[in-house]
């Protein structure tokens, strides 16, 4: 396995449009998050899963992100109607049961316009 | 909720010499702590990590010290090489309690040829 994939790399969108992002995480692995980063910050959470059950959702999540990963494998993270605001960096990382060690993915670069 | 504070924000050392960057944390309850090197595009990579249990840990040029008395954690790099030019974030989580990762707002170090 080659880690943590995420597609796109990068998005580019207009204000108000709707994205989604993709994340793969290692193939054993059983936890799931997703965090975003702004420039000249580090990773701020934003929720995670185990298998397939959401099990924390941050307050920075409003009620425009939804995030799903429908089979316990493979995530994804929408923005409705996104603002410019949201233009971010997207990071998705997994890890193996709660021991903390937590592997991130390459993530995707949004531009809203 | 957990608070973690990094300095310097930059830091540039001579190649060849050693580089430190520190951190301290506010919730006593963490005792997961690891650090993170983020090369331009690219995400976050774990490069050593420290438990509560352990007060310092090394890996070839890198070692990292926690005192747990005072909330804080150190990252040494020894013997400094261009490749280690990037942003380090340290981080601190408490698993099986709280299992995101509260970052540090990161360091740019420069290795100065």
């Amino acid at each position: 396995d080659t880690g943590v994939s995420q597609d796109p790399r990068h998005k580019i969108t207009k204000r108000g449009q709707n994205v989604t992002f993709r994340c793969d995480p290692i193939s054993e692995h059983n936890r799931l998050y997703w965090y975003r980063q702004t420039l000249g910050q580090g990773p701020e959470f934003l929720t995670y899963f185990q298998n397939e059950a959401q099990l924390e959702k941050s307050r920075l999540l409003s009620d425009r992100f939804s995030a799903e990963r429908p089979k316990g494998s493979f995530s994804t993270l929408e923005i409705q109607r996104t603002e410019q605001g949201d233009s971010a960096m997207y990071l998705c990382a997994s890890s193996l049961g709660a021991q903390g060690e937590q592997y991130f993915g390459p993530g995707t670069r949004l531009t809203v316009t | 909720g957990e608070n973690v504070e990094q300095h310097p924000s930059t830091l540039s050392v001579q190649e060849g010499d050693s580089a430190v960057i520190k951190c301290t944390y506010s919730d006593s309850a963490s005792n997961y702590f690891p650090w993170y090197k983020q090369e331009l595009g690219k995400g976050p990579q774990l490069i050593i990590d420290i438990r509560s249990n352990v007060g310092e840990k090394k890996d070839q040029r890198i070692a990292v010290t926690l005192n747990k008395t005072a909330k804080h954690f150190s990252l040494h790099i020894t013997e400094t090489q261009p490749e280690d030019s990037a942003v380090y974030f340290c981080a601190a989580s408490m698993p099986l309690i709280d299992d995101k990762i509260i970052f540090g707002k990161g360091t740019r170090l420069h290795i100065l040829p």
